[in-house]
């Protein structure tokens, strides 16, 4: 996974309920942010964090929640009030071979039941 | 706000013919171009970039980009495509300076028939 690991791969969840996409890097890296992708659409910026925390909202923040505690670590919540929930969430950081350099994980699968 | 256009979303080629996606954003300022391509199971890899210099950007697996100023462009090509080149592939920029706030395209996929 060049150092960042999602978890879990695949998730189904009921309407109504909130639930938390893992995000762990040991490449001690400062810079992560978490993507939607839905077909057609790209991958859009939902948060990133420049530094531990501190965070900030992208194009799409409505309906998640973020926490940036420690360096590692970049917790995604996907809370009730996300309308379109069911997408693959993608998160990444910012590589050493240059600043503006991304380096993603696997993803996550969430399904809305 | 800045944003990337691709204008092909989905592109069939058999194998050995050339490529060529399309790739405009809109942003006046300096910026940085990039490349990423998905293949089927696989993670978001960066395929290639432009942050200065030559504008003629050359990546992995044979791939190159023109960074065109005047055109607000970062077209990708390959002279002969394989069927392993099968994959998505996304145009994304980000300001220089900036936030690091990658803006993507809306990806292009590619089918290569054997």
């Amino acid at each position: 996974d060049g150092g960042i690991t999602q978890s879990p791969k695949y998730l189904f969840r009921k309407e109504g309920q909130n639930v938390t996409l893992s995000c762990e890097q040991n490449l001690n890296h400062d810079a992560m942010y978490w993507y939607r992708q839905d077909p057609g659409q790209g991958l859009r910026l939902i948060y990133y964090s420049q530094i531990v925390n501190d965070f900030q909202k992208g194009d799409i923040a409505e309906g998640y929640s973020v926490s940036r505690e420690k360096k590692e670590s970049f917790p995604l919540t996907v809370t009730s009030a996300q309308k379109n929930p069911t997408a693959f969430y993608l998160c990444a950081i910012s590589s050493g071979s240059g600043a503006n350099v991304l380096t993603f994980g696997a993803g996550s699968r969430l399904t809305v039941l | 706000a800045q944003s990337v256009s691709q204008h092909n979303h989905h592109v069939i080629l058999s194998e050995a013919a050339s490529l060529e996606l399309g790739c405009n954003y809109s942003y006046g300022g300096t910026v940085n171009l990039f490349w990423y391509v998905q293949y089927p199971g696989q993670h978001l890899q960066l395929l290639l970039k432009y942050f200065s210099g030559d504008p003629l950007v050359k990546g992995i697996k044979g791939f190159e980009a023109e960074f065109i100023k005047s055109k607000f462009s970062f077209n990708l090509r390959k002279p002969s495509v394989q069927w392993s080149d099968t994959a998505e592939y996304f145009c994304a920029v980000i300001s220089s300076g900036g936030y690091n706030k990658l803006i993507f395209g809306a990806g292009t996929r590619l089918a290569v028939h054997p």
